[in-house]
């Protein structure tokens, strides 16, 4: 079935410092990507995404590249804030299933 | 702008109850959905609509129930509440599924079974 494996956290971090958070996925086709954001209470929203391979999805200095050969989705940021401190999940979409799947979540921790 | 609501934000049940997790929406989106979750098992789908009328299971759905009978709601129901539901529930709804549009979701609804 289709599935998305995401590093394990927390990843704790000092400001500025530069953040990958890892995203692999396995699907029968060619799903769409996504990375959400949750910040403490309250629900996810979107980060970024990407539709197709080599596709680049960027949002507030976080970037991701759609790896069709690696089947990866890796996230990076080149200076990480206090305020990026949540649990980011990586997820895809597959029309054939008609779901949107999930990672089970990376927590960042970024201190000052 | 509302967005997605759930209602309530924190419930808890005794074992064998019953109760009805509210979700509505006020952005006319066909497809909506509820999911768990969980430390360390991310979000997992519970059940999902693509319209009024119409709805289907996600990969956890024993134990709930569904129905969709207009646009804006869809109501997830707990009909003998067990400890293994205590979980922090999260309803979202978006344009179409989600191939290229962006899923919202409720602030969601911290459950707790005893």
């Amino acid at each position: 079935g289709n599935s998305v494996t995401q590093m394990e956290g927390p990843v704790t971090l000092s400001e500025e410092a530069f953040l990958t958070i890892n995203c692999t996925y396995t699907a029968t086709g060619y799903p769409s990507l996504f990375w959400y954001v949750q910040y403490p209470g309250e629900g996810l929203q979107l980060l970024l995404k990407a539709t197709k391979a080599d596709d680049k999805g960027s949002n507030k200095g976080f970037e991701a590249t759609y790896r069709k050969e690696t089947t990866s989705f890796h996230l990076e940021k080149g200076s990480v804030q206090v305020s990026d401190s949540a649990v980011y999940f990586c997820a895809l979409w597959m029309d054939s299933s008609y779901k949107l799947i999930f990672g089970s979540g990376t927590r960042l921790l970024v201190r000052p | 702008n509302a967005g997605v609501t759930q209602t309530p934000k924190f419930q808890v049940l005794k074992t064998g109850q019953s109760m009805t997790l509210q979700c509505a929406q006020d952005m006319n989106h066909e497809y909506m959905s509820w999911y768990r979750q969980d430390p360390g098992m991310g979000l997992r789908l519970i059940h999902y609509s693509v319209g009024a009328g119409i709805t289907d299971q996600g990969e956890v759905p024993n134990g709930y129930n569904v129905s969709r009978s207009t646009t804006e709601d869809f109501p997830l129901r707990l009909l003998s509440a067990a400890p293994s539901q205590t979980s922090v529930y999260f309803c979202a709804s978006s344009v179409q599924g989600g191939s290229t549009t962006e899923a919202f979701f409720g602030q969601g609804t911290r459950l707790t079974v005893v």
